[in-house]
């Protein structure tokens, strides 16, 4: 049974500390996504990547926060420095496009997610 | 406006019952939708992806109106095991972006 993995699964740190959360996307998707989740704003999209190329971080804070993709295997999403704030869950999903009937559909599968606190 | 509106609910409904949620979406260019299932500190799951005009798969059923630009889910005999936050998704079928509502919560009682 294919799986979304996330390390770590649990982060507590101080402010102004770096926080790397890592994701390995189900093999053979070729979309990765990152996600946070907090109770009052739901979830969010930060980030996504198609073919390890970033197509829209437009939903991330650009002065602290950075996703990248080193190989298919592996995703990253750094915060540097680290704040209050940005306590939350965090969750990384993969998809693939479907072949019809889905016409083109990207189903995603989530992780487990990181829980993450700054204190 | 949220680009996916809906009900937070919660909804509380007897074990057996029949209940109905229902979702907006704003941007009418969206042309892939999807039931999420969400438990208590849980990751979201995929409950249905939601084609055409809806589809059916054992005590679910998602319907899909294009004209109206809503999404329905139903869930027939409802179980304990049931309660949750359920996801309305909208997606652009060309970036593979989902765009998520707040969830409704289900609470099934015995």
């Amino acid at each position: 049974d294919a799986r979304v993995t996330q390390t770590p699964r649990h982060k507590v740190t101080e402010m102004g500390q770096e926080v790397t959360m890592r994701c390995q996307p189900i093999l053979g998707h070729n979309t990765v996504f990152w996600y946070r989740q907090t109770m009052m704003q739901g979830l969010e999209l930060l980030a996504y990547f198609r073919n390890r190329a970033p197509l829209d971080d437009s939903g991330m804070p650009k002065d602290r926060f950075s996703a990248e993709m080193p190989d298919a295997t592996l995703a990253t999403l750094k915060i540097q420095p680290s704040e209050p704030r940005d306590s939350a869950v965090y969750f990384c999903a993969s998809g693939q496009r479907r072949q019809p009937p889905g016409q083109g559909t990207y189903e995603q599968y989530f992780g487990p997610g990181t829980r993450l606190t700054v204190t | 406006r949220k680009e996916v509106e809906q009900d937070p609910g919660p909804f509380n409904v007897p074990e057996g019952a029949t209940v109905a949620f229902n979702c907006t979406y704003s941007n009418s260019a969206s042309q892939s939708f999807f039931w999420y299932r969400q438990d208590c500190r849980k990751e979201p799951k995929l409950l249905m992806s939601v084609y055409s005009s809806g589809n059916e798969d054992g005590r679910f059923t998602a319907q899909l109106n294009r004209a109206s630009q809503y999404i329905s889910l139903l869930i027939r005999d409802s179980k304990l095991s049931d309660s949750a936050t359920y996801l309305c998704v909208a997606s652009s079928s060309n970036t593979g972006k989902l765009i998520f509502g707040q969830g409704t919560t289900l609470q099934v009682k015995p």
